[in-house]
């Protein structure tokens, strides 16, 4: 069964700064999405961006980017120019793309992400 | 559109007593999903539902049952609740594909006391 591991249970940063969220998988499967998720005090789980396994450019939404390493297993997040509203849980999340698997979810430990006035 | 709701949102009960949560989507979408979070585990799933009708075990089943008798409707089963599923439980829906945004609730806490 694939797995994701969040090495970082907790992490600060200053605002205005730049900060990044390590995520390492493991699976044999060669076609798969992985995605990074927030989730403020309110407990909604917000998608923040996903990527496409077969896709070598790294993704991007505004201020986060990440960092996808498919030989390493590493999918990363960085958050540019944080700002007080990105405080929150981040989870990192492995789906299958395989057929007859039925893709759902493996989620980290996640990561809580402080941020410094 | 609401999107996907839960309810309840909060719970208090006793050993031994049941309940049913109840998830609700109005996206018309096929697949749904029953998680629970606990602190440093992140989200586990319990059981899911690849369309009406149809369910089938996650990661974590064991005390739950489910049923997906209308499409837009998802319901997560204890039918005697032990202090071990106090919890934070999820429900999330997304389309056909992998692809696919997966849409999450605003979760319901339940206390097993």
């Amino acid at each position: 069964a694939q797995t994701v591991t969040q090495s970082q249970p907790e992490m600060s940063v200053q605002e205005a700064e730049t900060v990044t969220l390590s995520c390492t998988y493991d699976t044999s499967e060669s076609d798969y999405y992985l995605f990074w998720y927030k989730q403020p005090p309110s407990r909604q789980m917000i998608l923040v961006i996903r990527q496409e396994a077969y896709k070598q450019q790294n993704a991007t939404e505004n201020r986060f980017s990440v960092n996808f390493q498919k030989a390493a297993k590493s999918f990363s997040l960085k958050i540019s120019d944080s700002q007080l509203g990105d405080a929150a849980m981040y989870f990192c999340a492995y789906r299958s793309a395989e057929l007859n698997n039925n893709n759902d979810m493996r989620f980290g430990a996640g990561t809580r992400l402080t941020v410094k006035p | 559109n609401a999107g996907v709701t839960q309810t309840p949102k909060f719970r208090v009960l006793k050993t031994g007593q049941s309940m049913t949560l109840l998830c609700a989507q109005d996206m018309n979408h096929e697949y749904m999903y029953w998680y629970r979070q606990d602190p440093g585990m992140g989200l586990r799933l319990i059981h899911y539902s690849v369309g009406e009708g149809t369910t089938a075990k996650g990661e974590v089943p064991d005390g739950y049952n489910v049923s997906r008798l209308k499409k837009q409707n998802f319901l997560l089963g204890l039918e005697s609740a032990a202090p071990s599923q106090t919890s934070v439980y999820f429900c999330a829906s997304r389309e056909q594909g992998a692809r696919e945004t997966q849409y999450f609730g605003p979760g319901t806490r339940l206390l097993v006391l």
